[in-house]
């Protein structure tokens, strides 16, 4: 079974600052990779996510994120955040024959105004 | 986009009672769905996968007895928890499969259970 790592807990930033969150995971074969957020009081949505192909991905919102096979990473980037970035980040990852996903721990991120 | 929903939202109950909480697809079929608990500034850990009419696949750990899921129709699944206990409060998410991009999963908002 896949496992995943978020390594923030918890990110606060200033709005216009730039933020990189960390996702590695262990598993040894062919993956999907996923991103979702979790605005406060609503339900998860799809960040972006990758299949193959382009290893750097764009998404919704001025979001992207970077698979680095070599270092078994999908970290999530966005050059710069707003209030309303404001919201629990999650990392999540499937085999590539398996629907059942792994979430890591998830990423609070506060953004202040 | 396709859309999930749950019901109840929010639901408080007595220990020792059952409690069923629904999640439909509306606007596409689902033929697998997922059951998901997500406790206080945790990640969501996944309990179940509900197949369209077939039995559930339960993750170790999970009491299939406790945490009955019936998935019959496609775009129902319902999970019930029986004998509720305190130990059972928690946040539950339902999601289902995308039926063209198989390994995306569409989620509900959620069912807050609360056991007294």
């Amino acid at each position: 079974a896949q496992s995943v790592s978020q390594h923030n807990h918890h990110v606060i930033l200033s709005e216009a600052a730039s933020l990189e969150l960390g996702c590695n995971y262990s598993y040894g074969g062919t993956v999907n990779l996923f991103w979702y957020v979790q605005y406060p009081g609503q339900h998860l949505q799809l960040l972006l996510k990758y299949f193959s192909g382009d290893p750097l991905v764009k998404g919704i919102k001025g979001f992207e994120a970077e698979f680095i096979k070599s270092k078994f990473s999908f970290n999530l980037r966005k050059p710069s955040v707003q209030w309303s970035d404001t919201a629990e980040y999650f990392c999540a990852v499937n085999a590539w024959n398996d629907y059942k996903l792994s979430f890591g721990a998830g990423t609070t991120v506060t953004v202040r105004a | 986009g396709a859309v999930v929903s749950q019901h109840p939202s929010r639901v408080i109950c007595k220990s020792g009672t059952s409690v069923k909480i629904e999640c439909r697809s509306l606007d596409f079929q689902a033929t697998t769905m997922f059951w998901y608990r997500q406790f206080p500034k945790k990640s969501l850990m996944l309990m179940a996968t509900s197949n369209e009419g077939s039995k559930a696949t339960y993750e170790q750990g999970v009491e299939k007895d406790k945490f009955l899921i019936n998935h019959a129709s496609l775009t129902l699944s319902t999970l019930t928890v029986t004998s509720a206990h305190p130990e059972d409060s928690s946040f539950y998410i339902c999601s289902a499969r995308d039926p063209v991009i198989a390994y995306e999963q569409y989620f509900g908002p959620g069912t807050r259970l609360t056991v007294t």
